[in-house]
């Protein structure tokens, strides 16, 4: 068990600047999540995977955001057009079990606009 | 919608001291009740769950117990440690329409010796 592990563990960006940060799940979890977190609040959910089909997307999600699993596998969250608004942690978790199940999650993707 | 409340923090104790972290509750249908810790500098991990009304959780000395009447699942510890320093989220999956866990603002703990 490798963990969940994502990259980069460091964003800065400009603002208007595109990002992407990557997501590797443990390797035999079929469901993946996308979280956000900003200082001093708990992780506010932006999106679900079941396999490689996204089935849910939180209204935080603006149309800025996207996110793709193809085959399943490793995730990727895209950013586009930066804001400062966007500066947080962007957290990635997985499991093999439903939501009632234990979610493993990643150290994260510190991510700075200026 | 799903939500979770908590108490504000942060809260200092003394090495020993008991512990209580208040965490409330609302929720469609019948959720299970999470709490998640994250020490400095790490991810957050699972520290406990319950599934039904009247179940206890406890992992490392911690404890809670799903209230279903007081939609309210504290948590608690007996004596605790300067290692037991780290903020704690309560959160809760109700799968009632959405797969989405929801997390509390978290509590931060600081022991001191």
């Amino acid at each position: 068990d490798t963990g969940v592990s994502q990259d980069p563990r460091h964003k800065i960006t400009k603002r208007g600047q595109n990002v992407t940060f990557r997501c590797d799940p443990i390797s035999e979890h079929n469901r993946l999540y996308w979280y956000r977190q900003t200082l001093g609040q708990g992780p506010e959910f932006l999106t679900y995977f079941q396999n490689e089909a996204q089935l849910e997307k939180s209204r935080l999600l603006s149309d800025r955001f996207s996110a793709e699993r193809p085959k399943g596998s490793f995730s990727t969250l895209e950013i586009q057009r930066t804001e400062q608004g966007d500066s947080a942690m962007y957290l990635c978790a997985s499991t093999a079990g439903t939501g009632r199940e234990k979610l493993f999650f990643g150290s994260g993707t510190q991510l700075s606009v200026l | 919608g799903d939500s979770v409340t908590q108490m504000e923090g942060p809260v200092t104790l003394s090495e020993e001291a008991f512990l209580t972290i208040n965490c409330t509750y609302t929720a469609t249908g019948y959720p299970s009740l999470f709490w998640y810790v994250q020490y400095p500098g790490e991810g957050l991990q699972l520290l406990l769950k319950a599934t039904k009304a009247d179940d206890k959780g406890s992992n490392k000395g911690f404890e809670a117990t799903y209230r279903k009447e007081t939609t309210s699942f504290h948590l608690e510890k007996g004596s605790v440690q300067v290692s037991d320093s780290a903020v704690y989220f309560c959160a809760l999956y109700s799968g009632a329409g959405s797969y989405q866990l929801t997390f509390g603002k978290g509590t931060k703990l600081s022991v001191i010796p």
